[in-house]
């Protein structure tokens, strides 16, 4: 069965510091992956997507950026992190036709 | 421009009751819906779907319900329990397979003992 890792589960950085969220997914190949951000009391924003390694689709410019280093891999970066930028991240893969996600644990991040 | 849209930020209602989660959409190109349901600190967890093809579709107490001219979809869950209280994402793909969901702002299901 597949699986999908996300960690930290918490993480409270101060403002101007580099930010690293990794996500893995087990048990399949060449999945679609996405990162989302709910911010406190709003929905799930899509920030990047990738469907291949080296492939980053990028949806609302921001302090943020993604890698995918590996095919089940997926990194979330930001070189300077904002008071803005604190929110829950979500890592989720995809793999069939009809795009149901599965999502990661999150991360709650608060930068202070 | 949201293209998804859940216009009840909140429900409440009694265990044994049905609950009904409504959902708009403006983009035609949808051609596949989806209802996920989220706990607190945790990920979105896959619930039901339905093709644009069909009209309903079932899965135990779970019912979600098409209207392509109305451009509206519900859920409902009958009969409700305390264990269903979470917040309620609607989603849409984009017909042609995009690699992308559109989410709602979801509604706050609060069932009630």
């Amino acid at each position: 069965s597949q699986t999908i890792h996300q960690w930290p589960a918490t993480l409270v950085q101060p403002v101007g510091s580099p930010l690293s969220l990794e996500c893995t997914v087990e048990g399949t190949s060449n999945p679609n992956l996405y990162w989302y951000r709910q911010a406190a009391g709003r929905g799930l924003q899509l920030l990047f997507y990738s469907v291949g390694i080296g492939q980053i689709s990028s949806e609302v410019p921001q302090n943020l950026s993604a890698s995918r280093p590996q095919d089940r891999q997926f990194i979330l970066s930001s070189k300077k992190l904002l008071l803005s930028d604190s929110g829950f991240y979500l890592c989720a893969w995809s793999r069939d036709k009809k795009n149901i996600q599965y999502f990661g644990a999150g991360t709650r991040l608060s930068v202070l | 421009d949201q293209q998804v849209k859940q216009n009840s930020p909140s429900l409440s209602v009694q265990e044994g009751r049905i609950s009904i989660l409504n959902c708009d959409y403006t983009n035609s190109m949808f051609d596949y819906f989806l209802w996920y349901k989220k706990y607190p600190a945790e990920g979105p967890t896959f619930l039901i779907s339905i093709s644009s093809i069909k009209d309903k579709n079932e899965d135990g107490r779970f019912t979600v319900f098409l209207n392509k001219s109305a451009k509206h979809l519900s859920l409902h869950i009958v009969p409700s329990q305390p264990g269903d209280s979470a917040v309620y994402f609607c989603a849409a793909r984009t017909q042609g397979g995009s690699e992308k969901l559109v989410f709602g702002k979801g509604t706050k299901l609060t069932v009630n003992p």
